[in-house]
């Protein structure tokens, strides 16, 4: 079983409108939390990363929260524009040296 | 620009053949990786590098084997490929074992037919 897991696995929003992803993990011992952007046919990029601390963290109109004691987290999108069409990933690191566990992804469409 | 390099972009090879995607990152990071993405599941890690002159199996190393040549660059070889070889790989790197600056290339779509 992921130990990683999101939601929805796709979704379709207009331009201009807001959305928001999910992301529940059971990974432990928690390190790090990472939301990464991955345009079709290119590598992830990263946008924000939180640790056990930290609750919140932006990157321009991307908001990542973080809620280590339910282990949750979710990335909001305000103001969505066509380049914000893409996969979303949450990649959760575990422990010293620990390897990432990565979601399968939330395909995010945005129609003019 | 700094970053991730990985060749080639597209192969496609038959069942038997075998070939090599390389790998090479600017940044002066020590540690490298090799992953492997499927259709509706996550990146898995196939081997990785934590510094130069050391390797270790990730979750799905078989089938594959790796060389850290320098620090610069780490190789991912497949022997004797198969269908279920069939992937997108992708090469990272990143700045010891708190994944600091880690960054991917921009990947390989292998097909094997």
């Amino acid at each position: 079983k992921n130990q990683v897991e999101q939601s929805p696995q796709s979704l379709i929003i207009l331009e201009g409108k807001n959305c928001t992803l999910q992301c529940n993990y059971t990974v432990s011992p928690f390190s790090n939390l990472r939301w990464y952007k991955q345009d079709t046919g290119r590598g992830p990029v990263s946008l924000t990363i939180m640790t056990f601390s930290e609750n919140t963290k932006s990157n321009g109109r991307y908001t990542a929260t973080l809620d280590a004691d339910t282990k949750q987290s979710s990335l909001h999108i305000t103001a969505s524009q066509l380049s914000d069409s893409a996969s979303y990933i949450c990649v959760v690191s575990a422990g010293s040296w620990g390897k990432l566990q990565f979601g399968a992804g939330t395909q995010v469409v945005v129609t003019p | 620009n700094a970053g991730v390099t990985q060749t080639p972009k597209f192969q496609v090879l038959k069942t038997g053949q075998s070939m090599t995607l390389q790998c090479a990152q600017d940044m002066n990071h020590n540690s490298m990786y090799w992953y492997r993405q499927d259709p509706g599941m996550g990146l898995r890690l196939i081997y990785y590098s934590a510094s130069e002159g050391t390797t270790d199996k990730g979750e799905v190393p078989n089938g594959y084997n790796v060389s850290r040549l320098n620090k610069r660059e780490f190789s991912l070889r497949l022997e004797s490929a198969a269908p279920s070889q069939t992937s997108v790989y992708f090469c990272a790197s990143s700045d010891g074992q708190l994944h600091y600056g880690y960054t991917f290339g921009s990947g390989t779509r292998l097909t094997v037919v």
